[in-house]
């Protein structure tokens, strides 16, 4: 069965460090994979993906995502966190011929001053 | 255009009303979801709709309604709802209608739903 799980029900960083959240899937065949991110009372954005080629994906805001297929893990990550920052933050997996995202439960992301 | 507009943002309603969410996009975009979303958790599929038609209904109850007059539009008839249907309900597009697999949503801001 597919999956996809966030380890972290919430992650906290100061401003200016370097964040992860982390993203670990299980599916067959193979997967394309999503981060969203979603601001208090908004709708969810899209911020990058992975669907084939190089591992390293850079999207919005100057986030990137590693594609680690032998650990089958799509880990996002900024250099330097800002408090604009702070969301909900979801990884999705699909994969060919499916409507069908198979979400995370979602990571709280908090940034401090 | 890249975006999805969604109506009302916020609406009440009680068990007995009969009320519509709307969509809009002009992106160009062939499939069109409808998605419940419960507070700080992930979005949940209820419907899909590819080149107009409906593709996915995910068990979806019968007092939730959809329809997609056309190629930009996508409604959701709402009658008889549940407290427990009070929720965010979220409207998304994606490009090709024959399977969007590898591409992203778009989505809407939301409506916000509370029934009393």
């Amino acid at each position: 069965a597919q999956s996809v799980a966030q380890p972290e029900d919430q992650v906290n960083v100061a401003e200016g460090n370097p964040l992860t959240v982390k993203c670990t899937y299980s599916v067959s065949g193979n997967p394309y994979l999503f981060w969203y991110v979603q601001y208090p009372n908004r709708g969810l954005q899209f911020l990058l993906k992975y669907i084939t080629g190089d591992n390293l994906v850079k999207g919005s805001y100057g986030f990137e995502a590693e594609f680690n297929k032998s650990q089958t893990s799509f880990h996002l990550k900024k250099p330097s966190a800002l408090v604009s920052d702070s969301a909900l933050y979801f990884c999705a997996v699909n994969r060919d011929s499916n409507y069908q995202l198979i979400w995370g439960a979602g990571t709280k992301l908090i940034i401090k001053p | 255009d890249t975006e999805v507009t969604q109506t009302p943002k916020h609406l009440v309603m009680g068990m007995t009303n009969k009320k519509s969410l709307k969509c809009e996009q002009h992106m160009g975009h062939r499939a069109m979801y409808w998605y419940k979303q419960k507070a700080k958790k992930p979005p949940e599929l209820m419907f899909v709709y590819s080149y107009e038609k409906l593709s996915i209904n995910e068990s979806v109850p019968s007092r939730f309604s959809p329809e997609c007059p056309n190629s930009s539009l996508l409604n959701l008839h709402l009658h008889a709802l549940q407290p427990e249907d009070s929720a965010l309900y979220l409207c998304a597009s994606s490009q090709g209608g024959g399977g969007p697999s590898r591409t992203e949503a778009f989505f809407g801001q939301g409506t916000r739903l509370t029934v009393v």
